[in-house]
């Protein structure tokens, strides 16, 4: 069974400051690996995806994530965080057939303007 | 386009009740899905549906947590007799190509 773990719960940190969250993830086989978002009072949005070629996946609002075969790693980066990034992050993983989408734990990360 | 729309919002109900939620996929979506978050962890599959065939029921708790997906449009989850560990965020999702996931906003079970 696939296992998806992040490293962090909570982070703080101030405008401008860089930002990586760490994601590790456990299964035999192909996988797929996102990074969705949580925004306080919102649904889960898509920040980004990876399934092949490039390991590093640029996302929306500035955020790209790193796929490290070797590691089991999809980490999460964003150069300077604004207060709007202010959020709950989750790191997923999906089988290659297109089924059951695994979560960890979620990062909550606050940005202090 | 309309997203994912999920009801009730909000429900407080008691210990050994029972409740249901209901979920209108995106029009066309094939692939449905019903998670469960509890407060600080991360959604979990509770039972994936592929038009009105179950695909996953695997972390579903089948002595008190039922789903149905008739007509392969709407869903319905239903939790009897409901327990105190029941207090959770349930999700709805539906994707058309089961890669790109949209959730709802999901609907919040408090059980006293």
């Amino acid at each position: 069974a696939q296992s998806v773990s992040q490293h962090n719960h909570h982070v703080i940190l101030s405008e401008a400051a860089s930002l990586e969250l760490g994601c590790n993830y456990s299964y035999g086989g192909t996988v797929n690996l996102f990074w969705y978002v949580q925004y306080p009072g919102q649904h889960l949005q898509l920040l980004l995806k990876y399934f092949s070629g490039d390991p590093l996946v640029k996302g929306i609002k500035g955020f790209e994530a790193e796929f490290i075969k070797s590691k089991f790693s999809f980490n999460l980066r964003k150069p300077s965080v604004q207060w709007s990034d202010t959020a709950e992050y989750f790191c997923a993983v999906m089988d290659a057939a297109g089924n059951k989408l695994t979560f960890g734990g979620g990062t909550r990360v606050l940005v202090k303007p | 386009e309309a997203g994912v729309a999920q009801s009730p919002r909000y429900k407080i109900i008691e210990k050994r009740q029972s409740v249901a939620f209901w979920c209108n996929p995106i029009s066309g979506h094939a692939t449905l899905y019903w998670y469960q978050q509890i407060l600080g962890q991360g959604p979990k599959l509770l039972i994936q549906f592929q038009n009105n065939g179950v695909v996953d029921d695997s972390q579903l708790p089948k002595d008190r947590f039922s789903a149905e997906r008739l007509k392969g449009v709407d869903s319905t989850l239903k939790i009897q007799p409901a327990k105190l560990e029941d207090s959770a965020v349930y999700l709805c999702a539906s994707s058309l190509d089961s890669y790109t996931i949209y959730f709802g906003e999901g609907s919040w079970l408090t059980v006293v």
